[in-house]
């Protein structure tokens, strides 16, 4: 159980164009997801997080018109670069936040495979 | 701000036993998470602690004590797949996990 999907995995685009990248939770419903920024050799940077009907959540310092997100259903989140540069070339990687009860309630999130974007 | 600190590196031989701290400064705490992330890939849950101890499960094991703001993860019979970077994780407030910047472990034979 608790399986994440991201598609795409890969994608490789030019400058000034916008990608988007689909997260699911394949076996569970996901009221919260979370999308993350992972640099070379640099651990997770959370970028916002995506509520399920409503608004995501900006970090700071993360444009929120530059990343759009949906989180229209509670299986599916999307986020969308858009007028990618190639300062945008990461590593992007979602969660779902599944609730279990375990002598309390546990939150744990679980991440997809993530999506590598490379901005020529 | 948040602070969390973890070893960069550590080596270990295959079948050997590992320790590898976290210590962190939050303004929150709603438990502690680690997990474990193979290069190129996304990262795979471990365990969580929210309540002071050990917790156990199969070959590691993960510990909290929450008045120390410290945790360690004990891996037991190394195997050359655990080679992977471990990422001790905070969840403060609702949800939001701060992550440290993982260290990198490396099992030789």
């Amino acid at each position: 159980g608790a399986v994440v999907s991201q598609h795409p995995s890969w994608v490789i685009c030019k400058s000034g164009t916008s990608v988007k990248i689909e997260c699911r939770s394949l076996d569970f419903q996901a009221t919260t997801m979370f999308w993350y920024r992972q640099f070379p050799k640099q651990s997770l940077m959370l970028m916002a997080t995506s509520n399920e009907g409503s608004k995501a959540t900006y970090e700071q310092g993360v444009e929120k018109d530059k990343f759009l997100i949906n989180h229209a259903s509670l299986t599916l989140s999307t986020l969308t670069v858009t007028s990618a540069h190639p300062e945008d070339s990461s590593f992007y990687i979602c969660s779902a936040k599944l609730l279990t009860l375990l002598g309390g309630v546990q939150e744990t999130q679980y991440f997809g495979p993530g999506t590598r974007l490379l901005v020529l | 701000g948040q602070n969390i600190d973890q070893p960069t590196e550590m080596t270990a031989t295959e079948g050997a036993i590992v320790q590898i701290n976290c210590t962190y400064q939050t303004s929150g705490f709603n438990g502690l998470f680690w997990y474990q992330q193979h290069a190129g890939e996304a990262p795979t849950f471990l365990s969580y602690n929210v309540l002071d101890g050990l917790e156990e499960k199969g070959r590691f094991s993960s510990f909290l004590s929450r008045s120390k703001g410290y945790s360690y993860l004990l891996l037991k019979e190394l195997q050359m797949k655990d080679s992977a970077s471990y990422l001790c994780a905070v969840q403060l407030g609702y949800s939001t996990l701060t992550f440290g910047k993982g260290t990198m472990l490396l099992v030789s034979p």
